[in-house]
C-alpha cells in the first residue's frame, strides 16, 4: 500500500510562474490536507478537502492560492503568480476519516527565483 | 503566545541516554500527534493519542488532558534518533481535523 505522494519534489519557479502541487492520498483516503513550512519556520495548516469540496481553507493566503480535489485524480494546491515569500516546503497530509491519524508525503520543495 | 508550546528548542545527548521533549498546549483538543522530521526533510507520524499512554519500541508517548501536556520519551538514545520532533495538535471544534503544530524540538544524539 504505497503511502502519500506529491511530486514534483522539487520546483524552480521564476516570480510571476504559476506552482502547481500535487499530492495523492492513500488509497482509500478521502480527507487530504495541505500544509506549508517556511524556511526556518513551524508547520502551518493551509486547507483541508474531500472529494470534491473544501472543508476548511482558513489557513489560505487570500489571493494567488487555491487548492481542489477532484473526483478523479489527486489534490492539486496551485500557486499563481508566485513571489519569493512563497518559497517554502509543501506537506500534503491524508486521512481516512476527520479524527483519524493523518499520513504525511514527502513534500514538495517549492523555490521561487 | 503560541497554542502549542514544546521544549527544550534544541537537545543533544549522548547515545545510550533517555530523553524527554515536553509539549504544552492551550486549548481543547480531540488529539494530539508527535511527529518526527528527518534531516532531508520529510515527516514521519510517530504516535496519535487523546489519553493515557502509548509505546512503539524505544518511543513512549504520554498525555494528560487536565493539565494539557504531553511528553515524548526516548529510552536508550541512538544517533539515527537525530531528528525534529514536532508535536501537534488536533482541535475539537467542529472543523476540527486541521493540525496546529509546535515549533519542534531539534534533536542531535551523539555517539
Amino acid at each position: 500500500n504505497a503511502g502519500v505522494m506529491q511530486n514534483p519534489r522539487h520546483l524552480v519557479r521564476r516570480r510571476g510562474q504559476e506552482a502547481r502541487l500535487r499530492c495523492s492520498p492513500m488509497k482509500g483516503h478521502s480527507h487530504v490536507y495541505w500544509y506549508r513550512q517556511l524556511p526556518e519556520e513551524g508547520l502551518k495548516f493551509m486547507v483541508y478537502l474531500q472529494k470534491e469540496n473544501i472543508i476548511d481553507e482558513s489557513g489560505m493566503p487570500k489571493e494567488r492560492f487555491s487548492a481542489e480535489f477532484p473526483k478523479e485524480g489527486p489534490s492539486i494546491l496551485r500557486i499563481q503568480q508566485v513571489v519569493r515569500g512563497d518559497s517554502a516546503a509543501y506537506f500534503c497530509a491524508s486521512s481516512l476519516n476527520t479524527d483519524y491519524e493523518q499520513y504525511f508525503g514527502p513534500g514538495t520543495r517549492l523555490t521561487v527565483t | 503566545k503560541n497554542e502549542v508550546e514544546q521544549s527544550p528548542q534544541n537537545l543533544t545527548a549522548q547515545e545510550g541516554e533517555f530523553i524527554t521533549i515536553n509539549c504544552s498546549y492551550s486549548v481543547g483538543i480531540s488529539a494530539l500527534h508527535w511527529l518526527q522530521q528527518h534531516p532531508g526533510g520529510g515527516i514521519v507520524s510517530l504516535f496519535m493519542l487523546s489519553s493515557g499512554k502509548k509505546k512503539h519500541g524505544r518511543l513512549i508517548a504520554t498525555i494528560n488532558i487536565q493539565e494539557k501536556h504531553s511528553s515524548l520519551h526516548i529510552t536508550a538514545s541512538h544517533p539515527r534518533d537525530s531528528a525534529v520532533y514536532i508535536c501537534a495538535v488536533r482541535s475539537g471544534e467542529t472543523s476540527g481535523s486541521r493540525l496546529t503544530f509546535g515549533e519542534g524540538t531539534q534533536l542531535t544524539v551523539n555517539p
